[in-house]
């Protein structure tokens, strides 16, 4: 019955490699978002969709690429992995793209790059 | 620009005394703004919420905010903490068009039995 997952929960990889961090939310939102959390906890927005349509992209390195294949679900694929991508990415999506609604969490992904 | 500030990394209390989190904000227009809370190794769980309703906010597990507009402040507070209360909480808001969460540095609130 989890509303927003992500898989996986941890990923270890080497520099230079590609990974893909995947999300899926189950609650019906029309609206999902990506958020990194870096080691001083910081939280910061990434990107967003609406109805897949992309509509928030931050000043993130062009190596980020989001992609939505559908409503329910929002995955992340980074290239060329550095050291300093190493955070825990979390998912998160809302009703609609209102500056009210809530967002709901996923249980975040730790990445880290050797 | 907007901005979040939560004043305290950490703080310390008692089983059974007054939590209080400050967060100052700034926002050139009316903000919404809401407290969330991450339990360690886990996502974001929704306290409380602020839209302009009510200036007082109750949330889940006794919380409850106030929006004082002369001070650009939203201060968590919960009248006796509880052990597990213990976490990291945050402080956000959107507005002026902008639909993610701007948030704060979070305050870690540790709960001395």
């Amino acid at each position: 019955d989890t509303a927003v997952s992500q898989t996986p929960k941890y990923l270890v990889t080497q520099m230079g490699n590609d990974k893909s961090i995947k999300c899926e939310q189950n609650l019906g939102h029309d609206t999902m978002y990506w958020y990194k959390q870096d080691s001083k906890k910081f939280l910061k927005i990434m990107f967003s969709y609406n109805n897949k349509e992309l509509i928030i992209n931050e000043t993130v390195p062009n190596r980020f690429s989001p992609k939505s294949p559908d409503k329910a679900h929002l995955n992340l694929h980074i290239n060329s992995l550095e050291l300093g991508d190493s955070a825990v990415y979390f998912c998160a999506s809302s009703q609609e793209a209102g500056l009210s609604d809530t967002q709901y969490f996923g249980p975040g992904t730790r990445l880290t790059v050797l | 620009a907007q901005s979040v500030t939560q004043l305290g990394s950490h703080v310390s209390v008692s089983e059974g005394a007054l939590v209080l989190l400050r967060c100052n904000y700034s926002s050139s227009v009316p903000p919404y703004l809401f407290w969330y809370v991450q339990y360690p190794n886990q996502g974001l769980q929704l306290l409380l919420k602020y839209t302009s309703a009510a200036t007082l906010v109750k949330g889940i597990n006794g919380f409850e905010a106030e929006f004082k507009k002369s001070e650009t402040s939203f201060h968590l507070t919960k009248p006796s903490a509880h052990m597990s209360d213990a976490a990291e909480y945050f402080c956000a808001l959107t507005g002026a068009g902008r639909r993610a969460l701007t948030f704060g540095s979070g305050t870690r609130l540790q709960v001395q039995p």
